[in-house]
């Protein structure tokens, strides 16, 4: 079965700290896999897709890696900040029912002032 | 443009009305998606239309009708809802559903059925 886990759940940590959100996936057979930020109530937002031939992505504070082979990203946030705090989902579009993407649960990020 | 829009933001309608959530894109995109979420859950797929085609139905209950006018819009009819049927309804798209493509969201309608 295709799954995806993030872990942990909820992440609380002071300002200015630099933190790393996991994602894991089942199948190392994937198209890409694409992080995404949603805000209480509101739509997600693309934060970087890495395809299945990348290593990592880079977007101002944020950097996302892949290992297909161990069936794991993770997304390194530098320098946090209260304005980042919000759910954080991981997806993965496999090979197989590529139509479809495939969430993790997310993983819901407080920075304290 | 990289812009999904949804209307209405909000919606509240009884179990007897019928009302229809919209969704459009123009970013010739040719895969379009309904998704429901859930507080605190992540999104669930309803629906995918590729190139204007009902592609995959998710054993959505027949009270949420799809449709796809054209290759920019999408729609979504409601009848006859339950309460259960509250939540955040998201809207994507992307170039074609196979392949290495970027999904983007629309910011959602949250509906409430009372």
């Amino acid at each position: 079965k295709q799954e995806v886990t993030q872990i942990p759940a909820a992440l609380s940590v002071p300002e200015g700290e630099n933190l790393v959100l996991n994602c894991s996936f089942t199948d190392s057979a994937i198209y890409n896999l694409q992080w995404f930020r949603q805000d209480p109530g509101k739509g997600l937002t693309s934060l970087l897709l890495i395809q299945s031939s990348q290593r990592e992505q880079t977007s101002g504070r944020l950097n996302a890696s892949l290992d297909k082979s161990s069936g794991r990203s993770t997304l390194y946030i530098a320098a946090s900040q209260p304005g980042d705090s919000a759910t954080y989902l991981c997806a993965v579009s496999y090979l197989q029912g590529a139509q479809k993407l495939v969430f993790g649960q997310g993983t819901r990020l407080t920075i304290n002032p | 443009d990289t812009e999904v829009t949804q209307t209405p933001k909000h919606l509240v309608m009884g179990m007897t009305n019928k009302k229809s959530l919209k969704c459009e894109q123009h970013m010739g995109h040719r895969a379009m998606y309904w998704y429901k979420q859930k507080a605190k859950k992540p999104p669930e797929l309803m629906f995918v239309y590729s190139y204007e085609k009902l592609s995959i139905n998710e054993s959505v209950p027949s009270r949420f009708s799809p449709e796809c006018p054209n290759s920019s819009l999408l729609n979504l009819h409601l009848h006859a809802l339950q309460p259960e049927d509250s939540a955040l309804y998201l809207c994507a798209s992307n170039l074609r559903t196979s392949g290495n493509y970027e999904q983007y969201f629309g910011p959602g309608t949250r509906l409430t059925v009372t």
